[in-house]
């Protein structure tokens, strides 16, 4: 049982790039979120997803694309990098409601220059 | 006005100290409260999940909530350098898809 996984651990991006950050689950469970951590701000919702098929913005969904095909995978695109957007992601799972437990996975650090 | 608010530290404290960790919330709505540990280069993970009011125990672990004053704590019992870590605080309302809130965490460091 891995948990929630993400990849890639470490990404270094140029203004204007696009990329997509992966994260699979194998719990079965229904919700899946992205947050972004920044020094002094906390965890902070960017989208979020409540089964396949289903997502919708959370607090910072500027700047990113979500989708949910399968219940297990929950990518996350950034559609053209800028510097602002340097900072940890971390893809969590839950249950099935946000308010159930969360388990993150380990993040990915990125850089945008 | 952040919804939570820490303060960051970093704390430093001797091992087997007793740490109080704080966290103060704006929202008189909240009525869950969580603490989380996020080791270093890790995703956090859920250490405490309290409802409402007053005190939960798990082991050398105390979450307190007073929501007279918007008030919860997290105090550490026999501190061990393995709790060097940072806590956050969370909150939410407890309606099915609320928004959870975290705090920006407090970073702790036990030394041996």
């Amino acid at each position: 049982n891995a948990g929630v996984t993400q990849t890639p651990k470490f990404q270094v991006l140029k203004t204007g790039q696009s990329m997509t950050l992966q994260c699979a689950q194998d719990m079965n469970h229904e919700y899946m979120s992205w947050y972004r951590q920044d020094p002094g701000m906390g965890l902070r919702l960017i989208h979020y997803s409540v089964g396949a098929g289903i997502t919708d913005q959370g607090e910072v969904p500027n700047g990113y694309n979500v989708s949910r095909s399968t219940t297990e995978d929950f990518p996350l695109r950034l559609l053209s990098a800028a510097p602002s957007q340097t900072s940890v992601y971390f893809c969590a799972s839950s249950y099935r409601r946000s308010t159930d437990t969360q388990y993150f996975g380990p993040g990915t650090r990125l850089t945008v220059l | 006005q952040k919804e939570v608010e820490q303060d960051p530290g970093p704390l430093s404290v001797p091992e087997g100290a007793i740490v109080s960790l704080n966290c103060t919330y704006s929202n008189s709505a909240f009525q869950y409260f969580m603490w989380y540990r996020q080791y270093s280069r890790k995703g956090p993970e859920l250490l405490m999940y309290t409802y409402s009011s007053g005190n939960k125990e798990d082991g050398r672990f105390t979450a307190q909530v007073d929501k007279s004053s918007k008030y919860i704590s997290l105090f550490i019992r026999d501190s061990q350098p393995s709790d060097s870590a940072t806590y956050l605080c969370a909150s939410h309302q407890g309606t099915s898809y609320d928004k959870v809130i975290f705090g920006p965490g407090t970073s702790l460091s036990v030394i041996p």
